[in-house]
C-alpha cells in the first residue's frame, strides 16, 4: 500500500533553535494533512495542503507541499516547549477512503 | 475534543479475556475510524465505517472486530485479548463530504493492557 515515510524520526533541540521535519512518498500524493499530538494526548489535526508547491503558515509554523506532491515540510521557528510533541504527515489514499498516516518526528524542546 | 468521547480511558485485562472499547461523537459525523497507536510505529487503521451499514477493514483488523449501533457509536472489540494487543487505541471521525479532503477529530485515547 501507500506508504509515506518522515523523518527524522526524533529530534531534541534547545528552546529558541529551529526544527523541521519532512514527509517523503514515492507516488504523487492527493493531498497532506498534518496532525500534532502532544504527549499523553491525542492527535489534533493542524492543516491541509492540496496544491503543487503550497506554502501556508501557522504563526511559527510553515507547511510546505513539493511541486511534484510527492513530500511535505513543516518548519518551526524559534521554538518554544510548548511545541514538544509528535508531528505526523497524513495522505488520503487513491480511493479517498482514509488516510494513510506518516510514522511521526517526536520534537523534545528543552529550556 | 470533548465530541469524541472513548471509554474506559484506561483498561488492564488478561489474556483470553473479550474487551470491548466505545466510541461516542456528538459531531455529527458519518465516518469514524479506530486506529492503533504502539511506539514508534504511528497510527495504524484497525476498522473503518462511512455509515451504520458499511464497515471496513483497516490494515490491522486481525483479532478485532467491530459494531456500528448507531450514526454516533462505534465499538471495538477484542475476541480474546493477547499480551500484543497492549496499546493505544484512539477512536476517529470525518465529516465525509469533501471528499479525498475531510480532516479527522481523534478521542481522547483508550490505553489498553494486556498481561
Amino acid at each position: 500500500g501507500q506508504q509515506v515515510m518522515q523523518i527524522p524520526q526524533y529530534q531534541h533541540v534547545q528552546e529558541g533553535e529551529d526544527f523541521t521535519t519532512y514527509c517523503n512518498s514515492s507516488t504523487t500524493l492527493s493531498n497532506i494533512q498534518w496532525y500534532k499530538q502532544r504527549p499523553g494526548g491525542h492527535p489534533v489535526f493542524l492543516i491541509q495542503l492540496v496544491k503543487s508547491g503550497e506554502v501556508k503558515k501557522q504563526k511559527r509554523l510553515t507547511f510546505q507541499f513539493g511541486e511534484a506532491k510527492k513530500n511535505s515540510s513543516l518548519h518551526i521557528t524559534a521554538t518554544q516547549t510548548t511545541d514538544v510533541g509528535t508531528y505526523f504527515c497524513a495522505n488520503m489514499n487513491t480511493g479517498f477512503q482514509k488516510l494513510v498516516f506518516g510514522t511521526g518526528t517526536r520534537l523534545l524542546v528543552s529550556p | 475534543d470533548a465530541d469524541v468521547t472513548q471509554t474506559p480511558r484506561n483498561r488492564i485485562t488478561k489474556t483470553g479475556k473479550r474487551i470491548m472499547l466505545e466510541c461516542s461523537q456528538t459531531k455529527g459525523h458519518d465516518r469514524m475510524y479506530w486506529y492503533r497507536q504502539d511506539p514508534g510505529l504511528g497510527l495504524q487503521l484497525i476498522y473503518y465505517s462511512f455509515d451504520v451499514k458499511d464497515i471496513n477493514k483497516g490494515e490491522i483488523s486481525d483479532g478485532y472486530s467491530v459494531s456500528r449501533q448507531a450514526q454516533a457509536k462505534f465499538s471495538l472489540s477484542l475476541e480474546s485479548a493477547i499480551p500484543n494487543q497492549t496499546a493505544l487505541y484512539f477512536c476517529a471521525t470525518s465529516d465525509g463530504r469533501l471528499t479525498g479532503r475531510d480532516t479527522q477529530y481523534f478521542g481522547p485515547g483508550t490505553r489498553l493492557t494486556v498481561l
